[in-house]
């Protein structure tokens, strides 16, 4: 199976600021990758695919790179709404396989 | 409107079973291919199962393997999960997903817990 490791587990940042996640796989997974926003009690929210696409209708401000092995998130100037847990996963096979998750939280 | 909506969650003993559906909308169900995902409380998330768009092909993680069965009715439009032998580390809230190649899993329902307990 594909390991998926997201750093950092935890992140807490203020309103405005550029924050970046990292996700990297145990293995290439060429750019099969997606990232979601999950707040809580909600279900995960589809945000970028194919490692950089944003999904119609995601802020502009959401940014995704990376290829292989090595991928990122960012955010350029954090919102209110931001605040949330992002998880990356990984389906260039089965099974997919998920970060562990990044908390957002406000400092 | 693209949705997805399951039900069937509850309380269940364990050792019991369950069996959960997720009802799609909004969309061609019989040309998508779907997943289950779960979430245990305070948890990540965890890919249970996989179904093909015709149902010829399946996949379960291993920590269900042999315990989970994913069907699908195209007819229906309904994705289901029968769930046997449940253990307490089963307790989650389980979502379905939408599947393609380029996207991954872009459409999710609301989610329906499982508690398993005595």
């Amino acid at each position: 199976d594909i390991q998926m490791t997201q750093s950092p587990s935890t992140l807490s940042a203020s309103v405005g600021d550029r924050v970046t996640i990292t996700c990297r796989a145990s293995q290439s997974i060429s750019s099969w990758l997606a990232w979601y926003q999950q707040k809580s009690g909600k279900a995960p929210k589809f945000l970028i695919y194919k490692a950089s696409i944003l999904e119609n209708g995601v802020p502009s401000r959401f940014s995704g790179s990376g290829s292989g092995t090595e991928f990122t998130l960012t955010i350029s100037s954090l919102q209110p709404d931001d605040f949330a847990t992002y998880y990356c996963q990984q389906y260039n096979s089965y099974p997919y396989t998920f970060g562990q998750g990044t908390k957002l939280e406000i400092k | 409107e693209v949705q997805l909506v399951e039900s069937g969650g509850g309380l269940v003993q364990p050792g019991g079973s369950l069996r959960l559906s997720c009802g799609a909308s909004g969309f061609i169900f019989s040309s998508y291919d779907m997943n289950w995902v779960r979430q245990a409380p305070g948890k990540g998330l965890e890919w249970i199962s996989y179904i093909s768009s015709s149902s010829s092909t399946t996949y379960y993680a291993g920590s269900v393997q042999g315990r989970v069965t994913i069907s699908r009715d195209n007819a229906k439009k309904s994705l289901y999960l029968q769930m046997n032998s449940l253990r307490a580390e089963d307790t989650a809230v389980y979502y379905c997903a939408r599947a393609t190649s380029l996207y991954g899993m872009d459409v999710w329902g609301q989610g329906t817990t499982v508690t398993v307990s005595s």
